[in-house]
């Protein structure tokens, strides 16, 4: 079953603006990942958060995460074109070996 | 390097003819996953290997069989095709075990399969 569940499903905001996507989970976990995916490709792996941490930042991705509230939020500040893509997280749980457990995904476009 | 890479890109089979997806990956990694995608759907856990000679079940495994017989290569086989199990697959590797858990995987483009 899926572990996540991203909101929105679509999000479209024009060149520039900033990109919110949230994902929520339903156990606890040992990490949370977020992985961008273009058409037609596979999976890059974006940044990664782990269960004690609170927010973490590469470049101008903000990850956020509240284990109490079993969520966690994706920022993409002053979006480009490049940026349209699938966004998933993924968490891993137990001892992490046996894979990673999706959600459905954000399909982010920007609009030039 | 190459990193991830599997084989073929695209395939399209009858029902009920088999057939075998190959995963390399050249980074010397010990976990390596198979997954499928859907449309609308994240990825799902077909199988896994924590090591060369062992394999183990994910989420979906029905109607499929994997083989580690090499560290660097993982097959997913599909010994008699359904239309069920149009999909789209990606493999998937970590690197040392040690920290696993705290490591992101390694994906390859995936194999576009249609059965018909």
């Amino acid at each position: 079953s899926q572990q996540g569940e991203e909101d929105p499903q679509a999000l479209s905001i024009q060149e520039g603006e900033n990109a919110t996507m949230n994902c929520s989970y339903k156990t606890s976990i040992n990490n949370l990942q977020w992985y961008r995916q273009n058409s037609g490709r596979g999976l890059v792996h974006l940044i990664l958060i782990r269960s004690n941490e609170r927010e973490k930042h590469s470049g101008r991705l903000r990850v956020t995460l509240d284990t109490s509230k079993k969520s966690s939020s994706l920022l993409i500040t002053a979006s480009r074109a490049a940026d349209t893509a699938s966004y998933f997280c993924a968490t891993t749980s137990g001892g992490g070996a046996d894979g990673l457990t999706f959600g459905k995904g954000t399909h982010l476009i920007i609009q030039p | 390097n190459a990193g991830v890479t599997q084989t073929p890109k695209f395939r399209v089979l009858k029902t009920g003819q088999s057939m075998t997806l190959l995963c390399a990956q050249d980074m010397n990694h010990e976990y390596m996953y198979w997954y499928r995608q859907d449309p609308g759907m994240g990825l799902r856990l077909i199988h896994y290997s924590v090591g060369e000679g062992t394999t183990a079940k994910g989420e979906v495994p029905d109607g499929y069989n994997v083989s580690r017989l090499k560290k660097q290569n993982f097959l997913l086989g599909l010994e008699s095709a359904a239309p069920s199990q149009t999909s789209v697959y990606f493999c998937a590797s970590i690197s040392s075990p040690q920290g696993y858990s705290n490591q992101p995987q390694h994906f390859g483009d995936g194999t576009r399969l249609s059965i018909l």
